[in-house]
């Protein structure tokens, strides 16, 4: 299973918008809308952001939406804050191979 | 309060056996699936398998099929992640995280820092 791709790296200005892609294949994002998006600050686990493409858990702010169209999924932070300044990572169902969960590489948010 | 807590930081020898250990409360243990996660020191995550605590049916990543296993004892609403000879290879922090039906995970555990070196 070869990991989703992610920009290495974003950034943007408090208050700008930015966006995160996350591409896949037919096997993964493509086929399934079970794509899902981790907030990880540095020293501290994982926290899930946005489920299956475009749901967000209870207490995620809505500056945070996702998205797909094809084999790629998106994360967009409107609003942007300095505590949104984090590595980002897509995650999806995948059958390729066998059956599992596949992670993007991540994504640097640097807040200007 | 839904919570996976793990267990403490190792430091082990290359060749040398470990269990590490993920503790569920809060939740009915069986109705999710848990899920174990690798990050290598300043890498990204790496699904490394998943097993349902119900009747401890696994998948594994075939990046981890036959290094790593991983089991779960429902009676103290406990998974485990063991190897058998580590590699230096395998330094890591682990996590392990709560999925909840085929799709995101939800809760994550704090990680437990797994060191490899002579």
């Amino acid at each position: 299973q070869s990991a989703l791709t992610q920009p290495a790296s974003v950034s943007g200005s408090p208050g700008q918008s930015i966006t995160i892609s996350c591409t896949g294949t037919g096997d993964d994002v493509g086929s399934y809308n079970l794509v899902s998006w981790y907030q990880q600050h540095p020293g501290k686990a994982p926290k899930l952001m946005i489920y299956d493409v475009n749901h967000r858990p209870s207490g995620v702010s809505n500056r945070f939406s996702g998205s797909k169209s094809g084999n790629t999924a998106s994360l967009a932070i409107s609003g942007l804050q300095a505590e949104d300044e984090a590595n980002y990572y897509c995650n999806s169902y995948t059958a390729s191979t066998t059956v599992g969960w596949v992670f993007g590489g991540g994504t640097k948010l640097t807040v200007l | 309060e839904v919570q996976l807590v793990q267990s403490g930081a190792e430091v082990k020898k290359p060749g040398e056996s470990l269990k590490i250990s993920c503790k569920g409360s809060g939740y009915s243990f069986t109705t999710y699936w848990i899920g174990w996660v690798r990050q290598m020191p300043g890498k990204g995550l790496e699904w490394m398998a998943i097993i349902n605590p119900r009747d401890s049916d696994t998948r594994y990543s075939p990046s981890f099929e036959g290094q790593v296993t991983i089991s779960v004892d429902k009676s103290i609403t406990v998974s485990y992640l063991q190897w058998s000879r580590l590699k230096a290879s395998d330094t890591a922090i682990y996590y392990c995280a709560r999925q909840v039906s085929g799709s995101e995970f939800d809760v994550w555990g704090q990680g437990t820092m797994v060191t490899v070196a002579t």
